[in-house]
């Protein structure tokens, strides 16, 4: 079995002040790590995932996470944030095995607030 | 344009009155998915298909049905929907068998059953 965790539901910021959305994910087999976004009255789109490697991954409109296999987190972050970027974010975590291979499992989301 | 196509878009209904919400895609995909999103939840998955004539129950698939008879089409049907069926679903494909590889969401349908 897999599971996501989004440690803030809201996350209110000014304008080009950095930000970081937090996920903890557990899973007992080696997994893949996505972040999405989604805009308003729109479906969602793909920020950036880790497949292996670097565990620091880069991704569209500035945004980055890195994995930590020990704390079991993909945190997204972005060191200044636009009006543009409130939307809904969501951690999402894909087993690379066993029972849960094909199994997209997200988590509640985290609503980002830019304020101007 | 490559994309996933849900239809309809939006539909109100009232109980017991079966309804089938299409979902197609242009990319070839082996993987389709079906999600509903309910706020403070995220996204749920209730049936996923690697490919045609493969499908599988995800976290909630009681009260739904799908079918995968063509590769492009993964239709989600709702035998005898009831209230706690409302919600925002999204169709979803992916190339291999959805492991690794991102998806690609249509752009919604929101139901509503009273």
């Amino acid at each position: 079995a897999q599971s996501v965790t989004q440690l803030d539901s809201q996350v209110p910021v000014f304008e080009e002040a950095p930000v970081e959305l937090r996920c903890n994910y557990s899973s007992s087999v080696s997994v893949y790590l996505f972040w999405y976004v989604q805009y308003p009255n729109q479906g969602l789109q793909l920020l950036l995932k880790y497949l292996s490697g670097s565990t620091l991954v880069k991704g569209i409109n500035g945004f980055e996470a890195e994995f930590n296999k020990s704390q079991t987190s993909f945190h997204l972050r972005k060191p200044s944030v636009h009006i543009s970027d409130t939307a809904e974010y969501f951690c999402a975590v894909s087993g690379a095995g066993g029972t849960s291979y094909g199994k997209l499992t997200f988590g509640q989301g985290t609503i980002l607030t830019v304020h101007p | 344009e490559a994309q996933v196509t849900q239809n309809p878009r939006y539909l109100i209904t009232v109980t017991g009155k079966k309804l089938t919400v299409t979902c197609s895609q242009n990319m070839n995909h082996e993987y389709m998915s079906w999600y509903r999103q309910d706020p403070g939840l995220g996204l749920r998955q209730i049936y996923y298909s690697m490919n045609v004539e493969v499908t599988d129950k995800g976290d909630v698939p009681e009260g739904y049905k799908v079918s995968r008879k063509e590769k492009r089409n993964f239709p989600l049907i709702l035998e005898s929907p009831s209230p706690n069926q409302t919600s925002l679903y999204f169709c979803a494909s992916s190339t291999g068998t959805g492991g690794g590889q991102p998806q690609h969401f249509g752009d919604g349908t929101r139901l509503s059953i009273l």
